[in-house]
């Protein structure tokens, strides 16, 4: 079946540096977009960043643009959340969600999150 | 951005009766709207999409409705595992965005 799992979080300084990753498998992983949104400490869901198949198209929320880095490895089906200039608002547990469809040339991506991993925590302090 | 408002934020409700949550946008999304249930400690589902279609596998208790700015998501006759937060979610524009959620808890 589906499953993405994500790992990667810790615990890191303001300022600091992490790599987040979500190794997918049970779907041809090369035919769909992928996204990253994370839910901070007792708050709801944001959207943060996704990808398109063929990683010619990204889309970040502004909050984030400049800052993180969203890539993909096809050919290790692997998704990654690069993430500099960490801020303690960045704090987080960060999720990966494969688009709901396939998508295909300028349809890339149709923006409905499902499934989803289960989650890696991001803690930003001092 | 679009601003998604959901309402209420808490919802009492007894186990077998209806629940009815509402989620307003600030724009119209046409019918751009999905909604999600989140439990503690577990990854968010996709319950349904395109405001009113149905997501893989989601139960015929769980239905959507509404376009451009008005959308409900009703729950009928809840059953214990439908006590968790719901989430709607545009996709209309950039940046994606998410309403503030809607606890559905057991009166």
């Amino acid at each position: 079946q589906v499953q993405l799992v994500e790992s990667g979080g810790g615990v890191v300084q303001p300022g600091g540096s992490l790599r987040l990753s979500c190794a997918a498998s049970g779907f041809t992983f090369n035919n769909y977009a992928i996204h990253w949104v994370r839910q901070a400490p007792g708050k709801g869901l944001e959207w943060v960043a996704v990808i398109s198949y063929d990683e010619n198209g990204k889309y970040y929320t502004d909050s984030v643009k400049g800052r993180f880095t969203i890539s993909r490895d096809n050919s290790r089906n692997t998704l990654y959340l690069q993430m500099n200039s960490l801020r303690p608002e960045d704090t987080a547990i960060y999720y990966c969600a494969r688009d709901y469809s396939p998508g295909s040339g300028r349809y890339w991506a149709t923006n409905r999150f499902g499934p989803w991993g289960q989650g890696t925590l991001v803690t930003v302090s001092s | 951005e679009i601003v998604l408002t959901q309402s209420p934020a808490t919802l009492s409700v007894s186990p077998g009766e209806r629940a009815t949550l509402s989620c307003r946008a600030s724009q119209s999304v046409s019918s751009k709207l999905a909604w999600y249930q989140h439990k503690p400690g577990q990854a968010p589902r996709l319950l349904t999409y395109d405001a009113s279609t149905r997501a893989t596998g989601i139960p015929a208790r769980f239905s959507g409705s509404g376009s451009g700015t008005e959308f409900t998501l009703s729950i009928s006759g809840l059953q214990s595992e439908d006590f968790a937060v719901y989430y709607c979610q545009q996709f209309n524009d950039w940046p994606l965005t998410f309403g503030g959620g809607t606890k559905v808890e057991i009166k």
